[in-house]
């Protein structure tokens, strides 16, 4: 089955400092990876996703995410960060074939400090 | 009215009341989905309706009844719920799942308080 695992529940960084938020996933077959943001009082949108082809995939907003197969990891990253961007971010997974099930990770809270 | 709409936005019931949740979306998608979203724990998937039929129900307690008359509603039926079910009820819609993986796109939710 599979799983996704974000270890930071909490990542406070300064205006326009670099992020990174961690996301690592777990299945025995190929997968397909999303990012989503979930802004206050709003349902989660897409940021980004990883379907096939180049493993840095670019997305809305600034951000991107590197794919990497042999850490099973798939972090997102924006090189400067702005106080629009203090939302919750949800990493996703979805295995490739058949019917596909999508499980979310437990978020990421970004908080932006000015 | 675009995307994916839900009504109420917040709803307070009693534990012997019984209440609606509503999702449209306008997006001419073919599959939707109920989610519970709890504070630290991950989004949880409800049900799963596929060109009107439900495709997935993951043992949900029966308090909860879903109801999809067509491709662009659904209903959560909801009846003598417990104070463990406050939480976040999201709605979601995508293309038919079984033919790829598609995006999804939510609704605002119903912030759900049960006393």
């Amino acid at each position: 089955a599979q799983s996704v695992t974000q270890l930071d529940s909490q990542v406070p960084v300064f205006e326009e400092a670099p992020v990174e938020l961690r996301c690592n996933y777990s299945s025995s077959v190929s997968v397909y990876l999303f990012w989503y943001v979930q802004y206050p009082n709003q349902g989660l949108q897409l940021l980004l996703k990883y379907l096939s082809g180049s493993t840095l995939v670019k997305g809305i907003n600034g951000f991107e995410a590197e794919f990497n197969k042999s850490q099973t990891s798939f972090h997102l990253r924006k090189p400067s960060v702005h106080i629009s961007d203090t939302a919750e971010y949800f990493c996703a997974v979805s295995e490739s074939g058949g019917y596909q099930k999508v499980t979310f990770g437990t978020g990421t809270k970004l908080q932006v400090i000015p | 009215e675009t995307g994916v709409t839900q009504t109420p936005r917040h709803l307070v019931m009693g534990m012997t009341n019984k209440k609606s949740l509503k999702c449209e979306q306008h997006l001419g998608h073919n599959a939707m989905y109920w989610y519970k979203q709890s504070a630290k724990k991950p989004l949880e998937l409800m049900f799963v309706y596929s060109l009107e039929e439900r495709v997935e129900n993951n043992s949900v307690p029966s308090r909860f009844s879903p109801e999809c008359p067509n491709s662009s509603h659904l209903f959560l039926h909801l009846h003598t719920l417990q104070p463990e079910d406050s939480a976040l009820y999201l709605c979601a819609s995508s293309q038919d799942p079984g033919t790829g993986p598609h995006e999804q796109y939510f609704g605002p939710g119903t912030r759900l308080t049960v006393t």
